[in-house]
């Protein structure tokens, strides 16, 4: 699975949008991009996945771009609640090899 | 049910000690993953069970050993243990076959060692 490189830390507004950037330049072409949270002392949270194309759920957007090199994950109107580690990775389609990078610790701030 | 149960969740053990984490699914997902972590650090893979039979070991020590003794749970044997095996002890599992394959974690077992 391709390695992921994410910023270690940001901040944020409460109620701006939280915009999440990762790289994985070595990405092949039957892997997913994936993007999970920890808030502190839980287990993590999957949040969105996408192959190609631009996703969006409940819980955020996940923009990739079109080499797939690089994914961004935006987070709407941040609330305090999403102040979490924010961990992107690679997986195959039926993968089952779930590997985690350092992720990025964002503090959402009143 | 989208919940993985893990048992104990906290545990303290001596280094002589053997003991067992459990963690339970009833999602009928064919894969289960146990992974270690410590403080402020991404979780580490350690086990993957895929349709009960083990499928990766990241190169663990054989103080840990684990069992899958159906699909719907997965167990952590622990003995002779050190104390820098305290972490955090995640479960998860995931449907294991195609597209979709988003992990569901528990929220862990917290093991010290003494």
């Amino acid at each position: 699975d391709a390695k992921t490189t994410q910023p270690p830390s940001m901040d944020c507004a409460e109620g701006r949008a939280a915009n999440l950037p990762c790289n994985h330049s070595t990405i092949s072409g039957n892997e997913y991009v994936y993007w999970y949270r920890q808030i502190h002392s839980q287990g993590p949270q999957y949040i969105i996945h996408g192959l190609k194309n631009n996703e969006t759920n409940e819980m955020a957007s996940l923009i990739i771009t079109e080499d797939r090199k690089s994914s961004t994950l935006i987070l709407p109107h941040a609330t305090l609640r999403d102040t979490a580690v924010y961990y992107c990775t690679t997986t195959q389609a039926a993968g089952n090899k779930l590997t985690f990078g350092g992720g990025t610790r964002v503090l959402v701030k009143p | 049910d989208t919940e993985v149960t893990q048992t104990p969740k906290h545990l303290v053990m001596g280094m002589t000690n053997k003991k067992s984490l459990k963690c339970e699914q009833h999602m009928g997902h064919r894969a289960m993953y146990w992974y270690k972590q410590k403080a402020k650090k991404p979780p580490e893979l350690m086990f993957v069970y895929s349709y009960e039979k083990l499928s990766i070991n990241e190169s663990v020590p054989s103080r840990f050993s684990p069992e899958c003794p159906n699909s719907s749970l997965l167990n952590l044997h622990l003995h002779a243990l050190q104390p820098e095996d305290s972490a955090l002890y995640l479960c998860a599992s995931s449907q294991g076959h195609g597209e979709n394959t988003e992990a569901f974690f528990g929220q862990g077992t917290r093991l010290t060692v003494v």
